[in-house]
């Protein structure tokens, strides 16, 4: 099946500054969709993108297919932007099984 | 339009025990799938259903199953408990346009 790296595992930022995360796929996909999971446990949408780029807010996003990889960009950042981000892919093989990457851990520091 | 929701939202349970939890869609939805959070595993997908009928299944056992009602509201079920079933559990529901929507998890602790 599809194998869905993210990186970095963690990351802490001063309030204000900008971040990339990548999620790198291991096979072609259909379904790409990066997620911002709160201390409760919500699973918040950010973007659906399987490929092109996107924009809402501060946060944006690009997927290049034909390469592999996924970036969000946070800009600006805000202690509120703290929380596991995901990216979640489906295809390959695979249908319509939603494999996730293991996440970046976000810290904003105020 | 409401969103996934999901009962109970805390359970505890004991080993051997079985349990059962529910997800509503987002109305129009007809595509519940659910997963399992653990610190060790990440999130792992375990099904999917579409119009009643489980479209894709993850590596789980047996013990976890599921269905699906003609109103798209969905159950899982796990018999037998283990301690390493202690979990959120996810669901979420999607239209056609493949984009899911999760709800907020049922927080299940085996002892």
């Amino acid at each position: 099946g599809i194998q869905v790296e993210q990186s970095p595992p963690d990351l802490i930022l001063q309030e204000g500054a900008n971040s990339t995360l990548r999620c790198n796929f291991s096979d072609s996909v259909n379904n790409l969709q990066w997620f911002h999971q709160n201390p409760w446990g919500q699973l918040i949408n950010l973007f659906y993108i399987p490929s092109g780029t996107k924009q809402n807010g501060r946060l944006s996003a690009t997927t290049v297919a034909t390469e592999r990889y996924s970036l969000l960009y946070i800009s600006s950042s805000q202690t509120t932007d703290s929380g596991v981000y995901f990216c979640a892919v489906e295809g390959g093989t695979g249908g319509f099984k939603t494999i996730f990457g293991a996440g970046t851990r976000l810290f904003v520091k105020a | 339009k409401a969103g996934v929701t999901q009962t109970p939202r805390y359970l505890i349970k004991t080993r051997g025990q079985q349990v059962t939890l529910s997800c509503s869609p987002i109305s129009g939805h007809r595509s519940v799938s659910w997963y399992q959070q653990t610190p060790g595993q990440g999130l792992q997908f375990l099904f999917e259903y579409f119009s009643e009928t489980q479209r894709n299944k993850g590596n789980f056992p047996g013990r976890f199953s599921g269905r699906q009602f003609s109103n798209s509201r969905s159950e899982m079920n796990v018999s037998t408990l283990e301690l390493g079933d202690s979990a959120l559990y996810l669901c979420a529901s999607r239209d056609t346009s493949y984009e899911q929507y999760f709800g907020p998890g049922t927080r299940l602790t085996v002892t």
